[in-house]
């Protein structure tokens, strides 16, 4: 059964550096995802991505963070000067209908 | 503030028994509703979704969905052990499709050999 697949597992890197998280979505889907979550908080939205376009980003996705699909087959999220609030499992979704949403494995970002 | 709500738990229930996790919310509009499963360290694992009222099965999982009420269970018949995990209620509003999920902070379930 095809799955989204993230890399890396876990990310280590210093405040203020640039982190970029990458993604591969399963392949007949058209519609892309980014959250995040805090040790023990919810799953929060980051970034919807559709046709080539942003379609909906949250409060958190601010202009630090910016989101590509350098190709047909990777979605990335980037942050350009990470903080230590920032550290946190980001995962990666993929849909088809752009209603169901099926999660990658994660990235474990931690920030020192 | 769209919320979504549901108790923490945990919730233990013995093996072969019904669990029942519930979650309300509270954007009246919201049209489209799934459940997760998260085991712990591990990523969330779409199992259901509903978007009308009335009851979906789906082998040992039912969701129900009662827009009046603003609320949406998921039933577990027959748990076993390995159903021991987060479960998370998860919204989508109106307005078409790539929306965002909002996401209850989980329903922690134990299932008791």
């Amino acid at each position: 059964e095809p799955e989204v697949t993230q890399t890396p597992s876990h990310q280590v890197t210093q405040m203020g550096q640039e982190v970029i998280l990458r993604c591969v979505p399963i392949s007949n889907h058209l519609y892309f995802y980014w959250y995040r979550q805090i040790l023990g908080q919810k799953v929060e939205f980051l970034v919807s991505f559709y046709n080539n376009e942003i379609s909906e980003k949250s409060e958190i996705f601010d202009d630090q963070f910016s989101v590509e699909r350098p190709d047909g087959s990777n979605f990335t999220l980037k942050i350009r000067s990470t903080k230590l609030e920032d550290s946190a499992m980001y995962f990666c979704a993929s849909g088809r209908t752009g209603y169901e949403q099926y999660f990658g494995p994660g990235t474990r970002l931690t920030v020192t | 503030q769209k919320e979504v709500e549901q108790n923490s738990g945990p919730l233990s229930v013995p093996e072969g028994a019904i669990a029942s996790l519930n979650c309300t919310y509270s954007d009246r509009v919201s049209q489209s509703f799934f459940w997760y499963r998260q085991y712990s360290g591990k990523s969330p694992e779409l199992i259901m979704s509903i978007y009308s009222n009335g009851d979906k099965e789906d082998g040992r999982f039912t969701a129900q969905l009662n827009k009046a009420s603003q609320y949406v269970s998921l039933l577990i018949r027959d748990s076993q052990p390995s159903d021991s995990a987060t479960y998370l209620c998860a919204v989508n509003p109106p307005g078409g499709s790539a929306r965002q999920l909002t996401f209850g902070s989980g329903t922690q379930l134990t299932v008791l050999p």
